[in-house]
């Protein structure tokens, strides 16, 4: 199995512009996780989905974030518009249901000029 | 409040010798316990987990850690470090059957010629 498919790897770019983090679940797993590293916070737990159900998004830090899952194996995570304080890793991570061992993808790291 | 610490921000350990990473949880019931590493650039890694039973659990990589209830901790460790090894390692609980997975802050691994 590939594992969880982040892309792009890397972005940049310049304030007020939209972002969109994709991420490909590994086959067969069906709950979704959104994290966001920062050196400063440590690995924060953004958004997570099962079955395509959004389930907790208290993470979400602001209405400028949002997150879908148009499939059961895809999701986008969006930034409109970005800010430089949202410069950071995003990772998604998938699972057999929400209890399920979490994998993690390779991120993407986000800088916001 | 239901945590997860990991005492020492930073080790550095000579390659060769033995290692063990720290890790304590504060939940009032035994929760789901995993070990991840993040090479730099990199998604979080799977090393090992322990869910029920035997309190020895081993890894990848020649990981091991065991969980010790009565000190609510689940130390990681390898008996002779290789320089591939350093990385940063995270600890993580998985409460109410894991369906709420916290993360500690993570210890930076170096390692000496």
């Amino acid at each position: 199995d590939a594992g969880v498919i982040q892309s792009p790897r890397h972005e940049v770019t310049e304030m007020g512009q939209e972002v969109t983090l994709r991420c490909k679940l590994i086959s067969g797993h069906n709950s979704l996780f959104w994290y966001r590293q920062t050196m400063m916070r440590g690995l924060e737990l953004l958004i997570y989905f099962n079955n395509n159900v959004p389930i907790d998004d208290s993470g979400m830090p602001e209405d400028r974030f949002s997150a879908k899952m148009p499939n059961a194996s895809f999701s986008t995570l969006k930034i409109q518009p970005s800010e430089p304080r949202d410069s950071a890793v995003y990772f998604c991570a998938s699972s057999l249901g929400i209890g399920g061992v979490r994998y993690f993808g390779p991120g993407t790291r986000l800088t916001v000029l | 409040a239901q945590s997860v610490t990991q005492p020492d921000i930073h080790i550095t350990v000579s390659e060769g010798a033995s290692l063990e990473l720290r890790c304590n949880y504060s939940y009032g019931a035994t929760p789901y316990l995993f070990w991840y590493v993040q090479s730099p650039g990199q998604g979080l890694q799977l090393l090992l987990k322990y869910f029920s039973g035997d309190t020895l659990v081993q890894g990848i990589k020649g990981f091991e850690a065991e969980f010790k209830r009565s000190q609510s901790s689940f130390n990681l460790r390898k008996p002779s470090v290789h320089w591939s090894d350093a990385a940063e390692y995270f600890c993580a609980v998985g409460l109410d059957n894991n369906n709420d997975m916290r993360f500690g802050a993570g210890t930076r691994l170096t390692v000496k010629p």
